[in-house]
């Protein structure tokens, strides 16, 4: 059964800051991998989709990478803002068509 | 994009009675929608699949008889808390699936049991 887990839970920086979220997945049959925003009391927002056979997708400040093999997806935030402050959660979806959420990490950037 | 709406927003009911949450695609047709259910600090956990025209297909514990799910159009999924119960209490999330591997989230409805 496919398990993902965001290290780490939670995470305060000065705004400015460049900062990386990271994502464990247990299980590296998936079809492609998806970072969400989801400020308090709403739903997602889609940020970045990856591809299986990709290595990374860039929007913006964002950038996500996806080492497949290993398990593991980083979120890179470059030059971080205050209204970048939310949750952040990240998706596998497997060959099944079946989304499988992590915990997601609680980012707070500080003006 | 694809748009998925969810009503109501917010619900506030008392202990015992039941309460329906509406999930529509608004600009595509969606034969499979599914609801999520997300408690305070936790992540997403899918409670169903939803089928167009036919039964829902409900995760590993999640009482059917409780968490009654129809899905009557191509466009709309209602899914009905029966006698709510305070630990009911949840952030329930709709999604639909726009075709394969591409699903569109709902904006939420948050159910408080009194």
């Amino acid at each position: 059964k496919q398990e993902v887990t965001q290290i780490p839970a939670a995470l305060s920086v000065p705004e400015g800051e460049n900062l990386v979220l990271n994502c464990s997945f247990t299980d590296s049959a998936i079809y492609n991998l998806q970072w969400f925003r989801q400020d308090p009391g709403k739903g997602l927002t889609s940020l970045l989709l990856i591809q299986s056979s990709q290595r990374e997708q860039t929007s913006g400040r964002l950038n996500a990478s996806l080492d497949k093999s290993s398990g593991r997806s980083t979120l890179y935030i470059a030059a971080s803002q205050p209204g970048d402050s939310a949750t952040y959660l990240c998706a596998v979806v497997d060959y099944g068509q079946n989304f499988v959420f992590g915990p997601g990490t609680r980012l707070s950037v500080l003006p | 994009g694809a748009v998925v709406s969810q009503h109501p927003s917010r619900v506030i009911c008392k202990s015992g009675t039941s309460v329906k949450i509406e999930c529509r695609s608004l600009d595509f047709q969606a034969t499979t929608m599914f609801w999520y259910r997300q408690f305070p600090k936790q992540s997403l956990m899918l409670m169903a699949t939803s089928n167009e025209g036919s039964k829902a297909t409900y995760e590993q514990g999640v009482e059917k008889d409780k968490f009654l799910i129809n899905h009557a159009s191509l466009t709309l999924s209602t899914l009905t808390v029966t006698s709510a119960h305070p630990e009911d209490s949840s952030f329930y999330i709709c999604s639909a699936r726009l075709s394969s591997y591409e699903q569109y989230f709902g904006p939420g409805t948050r159910l408080t049991v009194t």
